[in-house]
């Protein structure tokens, strides 16, 4: 099993639209949780950390389940410069990052 | 300067030859850490260095071998690759704080073997 999993996508949505992605993790261990933006050809950039009470910055918003070990992202009023992948990635206590493989979204016009 | 700056950004190199690639980060970070991205694969962990010291191998063939000199530099010397090492190496730093650790990453260096 992956420590971190994704669905691939792509999803696709027109402007405007919320969409939301879901990730998994597999180690119950993990203390922190990112989600990373990349877009093509491009290096990862952080996005947005995830607590456990659940943050907002603009229109995203992150949540942590502890309990059933899932990570979301919620974009609202998406715009077509939204159009990446965005990575779900857990501090699994080995110093160091793991990342999941991504979910692709494409907003259309 | 940016905050993790790798150079060179696309590199081709043949089977038989040496060649290395250089990260630097201007972020007083103390750690850091090479990923490699094949197409349409996860980012995969390959080195991490904690404070200078190697912290994890990721059974990483010998043909990669990395080398921190101090906190600010790392490198990874390469020698005969084969085709499927070419992908997109990325270098990322952070500061190691218990409970909350995003890495910075570098732009990448686009490796193709031939």
């Amino acid at each position: 099993r992956k420590e971190v999993e994704q669905d691939p996508g792509p999803f696709n949505v027109p402007e405007g639209a919320t969409v939301a992605f879901n990730c998994t993790y597999s180690n119950s261990a993990s203390q922190s949780f990112f989600w990373y933006r990349q877009d093509c050809r491009k290096e990862p950039k952080l996005l947005m950390s995830v607590y456990s009470s659940g943050n907002e910055d603009g229109r995203f918003t992150a949540q942590l389940n502890r309990a059933s070990q899932y990570i979301s992202l919620l974009i609202r009023d998406s715009k077509l410069s939204d159009s990446a992948t965005y990575l779900c990635v857990a501090h699994t206590g080995r110093r160091a990052l793991t990342f999941g493989s991504g979910t692709r979204l494409q907003v259309q016009p | 300067e940016t905050g993790v700056t790798q150079t060179p950004r696309h590199l081709v190199m043949g089977m038989t030859n040496k060649k290395s690639l250089k990260c630097e980060q201007h972020l007083g970070h103390n750690a850091m850490y090479w990923y490699k991205q094949s197409a349409k694969k996860p980012l995969e962990l390959m080195f991490v260095y904690s404070l200078e010291e190697r912290v994890e191998n990721n059974s990483v063939p010998s043909r990669f071998s990395p080398e921190c000199p101090n906190s600010s530099h790392l490198f990874l010397h390469l020698h005969t690759l084969q085709p499927e090492d070419s992908a997109l190496y990325l270098c990322a730093s952070s500061q190691e704080v218990a409970g909350n650790t995003e890495a910075f990453f570098g732009q990448g260096t686009r490796l193709t073997v031939v």
